[in-house]
């Protein structure tokens, strides 16, 4: 089984700030990692796939980088609502799908 | 716009059998290359994939839970069914079902809303 491991668990940041969430795979999924945002009481949305294609109607200030197993969401700017807890997926290696534990992001 | 429902128990017995099923509008359950699966969360917790469905020949499930998963599928109704067997505590958890692509395109583009179901006597 392919072992996600996400950090920091809680990320606190100002509105308008730069966010970075990273995500380690326990070996190679080359680049199927996607990137998930969940608020309180919703399903997740899918956000990012292939590592760093944004998901349709997502807006450019989330964007998704890979480097070997290490893999990054970056939030440009934060908005409101952008406050939610994010989740990598490896979808190279299954079965299991396996996803990270999470990041949340709150406002600082 | 395709849609996802589940609808099943909200309640199950320790030791029963958890049966939910997924019902898919706006779309076609047969439409290809797609899978449909269920993934689930404890209350508080992260996410945990279940098992995913193509055909009734082509399944797939997590060896986490021992072989204590059925999926099936009915095209002609347009729906895909979970069973989980001998639960305990363990099994309560929002559980979704979605909707992913084939190897190499298996992130999920379509969740449902998810439904809670609680193991308990």
């Amino acid at each position: 089984e392919t072992i996600m491991t996400q950090s920091p668990a809680t990320l606190s940041v100002s509105a308008g700030e730069r966010a970075t969430l990273s995500c380690r795979a326990s070996q190679s999924v080359s680049r199927n990692l996607a990137w998930y945002q969940q608020k309180p009481g919703q399903a997740p949305r899918l956000l990012i796939y292939g590592a760093s294609t944004r998901a349709t109607g997502i807006p450019a200030r989330f964007s998704g980088s890979a480097s070997g197993t290490e893999f990054t969401l970056t939030i440009s700017s934060l908005q409101p609502e952008d406050f939610a807890v994010y989740y990598c997926q490896q979808y190279n290696n299954w079965p299991p799908v396996t996803f990270g534990q999470g990041t949340k992001v709150e406002i600082k | 716009h395709l849609q996802l429902q589940e609808s099943g128990p909200g309640l199950v017995r320790p030791s029963e059998t958890l049966s939910l099923t997924c019902t898919v509008s706006g779309g076609s359950i047969s439409s290809s290359p797609y899978y449909w699966g269920w993934i689930r969360q404890p209350p508080g917790k992260g996410l945990e994939w279940i098992g995913s469905i193509y055909s009734s020949e082509n399944t797939y499930d997590n060896p986490s839970l021992k072989s204590r998963v059925t999926l099936s599928i009915d095209k002609s109704k347009n729906q895909f069914s979970l069973k989980l067997n001998s639960v305990t505590a363990a099994d309560t958890a929002v559980y979704y079902c979605a909707r992913h692509g084939a190897r190499g395109y298996s992130y999920v583009d379509y969740w449902g809303q998810g439904t809670l179901v609680t193991v308990s006597s």
